[in-house]
């Protein structure tokens, strides 16, 4: 099946600086999404984007689909901005048929004060 | 509001019993999923469903069985033929035949004892 890798595994920040987290994938996708699980564990679609650009806010992501690789910005962070991001694709040459995402391991940030 | 309601929230299981954990949505999505969690790691499909009365096994399904008798409900028992369930369990919903508008549950966090 397709590989999803995402870096850093963690991330530490003080409140206010800006972070860039990768995503790796290993196949041509059809579907790239950014998730956000807070520390309840409760998973909040950021960007649906399997290519370009978006911003949301604070929040951008970039998708550059040619070379397999997604970027999340986040910037002038805080500290509801910890938790858990996981980057999702589906691919056309995945195990199945049904539009069903597979995920990377997540990059986990901490927002200190 | 329209959304997806896992219960119970926490679930506590005696080696050797079957439990059942409960997902239901009204946002009218045909797709339904569910995902299993361990610590640091990224969500694996256990089943999942494109319509009434039809599931498929995703990557982890050994130990596990699901049933679609309504397009709301989409209830997940965990077997004692599961050795290791202890985990965070995440029920999804989606569109029918879209790659995107993924609805996660708040979860359920099931511990054996």
């Amino acid at each position: 099946g397709i590989q999803v890798e995402q870096s850093p595994p963690d991330l530490i920040l003080q409140e206010g600086a800006n972070s860039t987290l990768r995503c790796n994938f290993s196949d041509s996708v059809n579907n790239l999404q950014w998730f956000h699980q807070n520390p309840w564990g409760q998973l909040i679609n950021l960007f649906y984007i399997p290519s370009g650009t978006k911003q949301n806010g604070r929040l951008s992501a970039t998708t550059v689909a040619t070379e397999r690789y997604s970027l999340l910005y986040i910037s002038s962070s805080q500290t509801t901005d910890s938790g858990v991001y996981f980057c999702a694709v589906w691919s056309p040459s995945g195990s199945y048929r049904a539009n069903n995402l597979f995920f990377g391991t997540g990059t986990r940030l901490t927002v200190i004060p | 509001d329209g959304g997806i309601t896992q219960s119970p929230k926490y679930l506590f299981r005696k080696e050797g019993q079957n439990v059942t954990l409960s997902c239901e949505q009204n946002l009218n999505h045909d797709a339904m999923y569910w995902y299993r969690q361990d610590p640091g790691q990224g969500l694996r499909l256990i089943y999942y469903s494109q319509i009434v009365n039809d599931f498929q096994k995703g990557d982890i399904a050994e130990g596990y069985s699901v049933s679609r008798e309504k397009k709301e409900s989409f209830p997940l028992t965990v077997t004692s033929a599961q050795k290791n369930p202890t985990a965070f369990y995440l029920c999804a919903s989606s569109p029918r035949g879209l790659h995107y508008g993924y609805t996660f549950g708040s979860g359920t966090r099931l511990t054996v004892v």
